[in-house]
């Protein structure tokens, strides 16, 4: 089955500066990319989600790329605000397999 | 639309007593996943199903869970006998299609097993 690997498992930024997560996945059959966002006490959330014949896709200020050839994916988020604070799930599926997750990254965004 | 809709939303009892958990998947959607999420393991996959079939259980941790999903609009996940290492949050989530469509996660269960 697929394999993911998510980096850092905490990441803590000041308020206004940018944040990647990066992800990794084992299974080159894999072709769908979605990203959750957990805040405390509530249940993921899709926030973004790419496909893999898109390298790149934006959605105000979060952004996620796609290298097929390294097998690795990541979210970035420019302009940090406090709201942002929460644990970040990549998953990479499609192919024969459902979405597999990642352990979560846990952004914290200092004021 | 009203979500994935779980009951109950909390859930305390004593080691040994059985637990059902109950999922409503957003109507429509053919893909029902049943996952539990603690702090030690993160989130895992229990079980899902897709057109109310279970097509890979193998994330259920023992014989004294199981999972049903009599028809497109109901599922349930039942622990007998609980036991405090149960204690967790389940979570159920929905999606058009099994592989390659977003998840949409119901509200979760927090069960505690004294």
């Amino acid at each position: 089955g697929e394999n993911v690997e998510q980096h850092p498992s905490t990441l803590s930024v000041q308020e206004g500066d940018s944040a990647v997560i990066k992800c990794t996945y084992s299974d080159s059959a894999s072709n769908y990319f979605p990203w959750y966002k957990q805040e405390l006490g509530k249940r993921p959330q899709l926030i973004i989600d790419i496909r893999s014949n898109v390298g790149e896709k934006k959605d105000q200020r979060i952004a996620v790329t796609l290298n097929k050839t390294a097998k690795h994916f990541s979210l970035h988020i420019t302009e940090t605000q406090p709201e942002d604070s929460a644990v970040y799930f990549c998953a990479a599926g499609g192919g024969s397999y459902i979405p597999t997750f990642g352990r979560g990254t846990s952004l914290i965004v200092h004021p | 639309d009203a979500g994935v809709i779980q009951s109950p939303r909390h859930e305390v009892t004593e080691m040994g007593q059985e637990v059902t958990l109950r999922c409503k998947p957003i109507s429509g959607h053919n893909s029902l996943f049943w996952y539990r999420q603690t702090m030690m393991r993160g989130l895992e996959l229990l079980i899902y199903f897709n057109n109310n079939v279970p097509i890979d259980d193998s994330g259920m941790p023992e014989d004294r869970f199981s999972a049903k999903m009599p028809n497109a609009s109901f599922s349930t996940l039942k622990i007998q006998p609980s036991e405090p290492r149960d204690s967790a949050v389940y979570f159920c989530a929905s999606s058009l299609g099994q592989y390659n469509q977003p998840q949409h996660f119901g509200d979760g269960t927090r069960l505690s097993i004294l």
